[in-house]
């Protein structure tokens, strides 16, 4: 079974505006790291955001914004006040603490942001 | 502050030719490292992950092995390349369990099978 869901393929966003990537996720193990991952054309994935299962508030990295929603199984990615430089590739990723030692990411497919003027 | 390097950053090689990409981190000791690899449109599979100097372990059968010759040099190999090892391919690194919890990538390698 997936266990990182991205639903949206691409998503257009005009610049200033907010937007909304979804993330929905699976797992057994109450213990558990959300991740969101930029990937500009270049290839390089930028980490952005993260999300601990047990962190009682919603992660926030300057225009960034993790939507937590536990009972949902969801961490979706808000981006406040786009920008052109935003036109990326978006991975959300998790990782599952039973895998002491040692961090193993699952990823979802990514969903392909575009902002324009 | 930590840094993550990775060469070459493209690679075009014939099928049936050896393969060798290379990661170092600097600015941190007894890192996690970790080769990602991801095919087109897709998202990123774990290839291998280490722990410490040679120790490797592998997540998925395949063509390619690894190698953790030092501290923070990381090496991905090939004897004999196929087409399908074509891909990107990301190293990785994080701090033990108890230091944080996030993973940083490097720039990452085009490699082409042709």
């Amino acid at each position: 079974a997936q266990k990182i869901t991205q639903t949206q393929p691409g998503m257009f966003v005009q610049e200033k505006e907010a937007v909304t990537l979804d993330c929905t996720y699976d797992t057994s193990d109450p213990s558990y790291g959300l991740f969101w991952y930029k990937q500009p054309s270049s290839g390089e994935m930028i980490f952005l955001i993260y999300q601990g299962s047990y962190d009682q508030q919603n992660a926030t990295e300057g225009r960034y914004s993790l939507n937590f929603q536990k009972a949902r199984k969801s961490a979706n990615l808000v981006i406040s006040a786009s920008q052109l430089g935003d036109s990326a590739m978006y991975f959300c990723a998790m990782r599952e603490d039973a895998w002491v030692g040692f961090q193993k990411l699952v990823f979802g497919t990514g969903t392909r942001l575009l902002v324009s003027p | 502050s930590q840094t993550i390097h990775q060469w070459p950053a493209t690679l075009v090689q014939p099928v049936g030719s050896p393969l060798s990409l290379e990661c170092t981190v600097e600015g941190t000791s007894n890192p996690n490292l970790y080769w990602y690899r991801q095919a087109a449109g897709r998202g990123l599979q774990l290839l291998f992950y280490s722990v410490g100097i040679g120790q490797i372990s592998s997540e998925v059968p395949q063509n390619l092995s690894a190698s953790r010759p030092q501290d923070r040099q990381f090496i991905l190999s090939s004897k004999k390349l196929l087409l399908s090892d074509s891909g990107f391919y990301l190293c990785a690194w994080s701090g033990q369990a108890s230091s944080g919890n996030t993973i940083y990538f490097g720039e990452g390698s085009w490699l082409t099978v042709v």
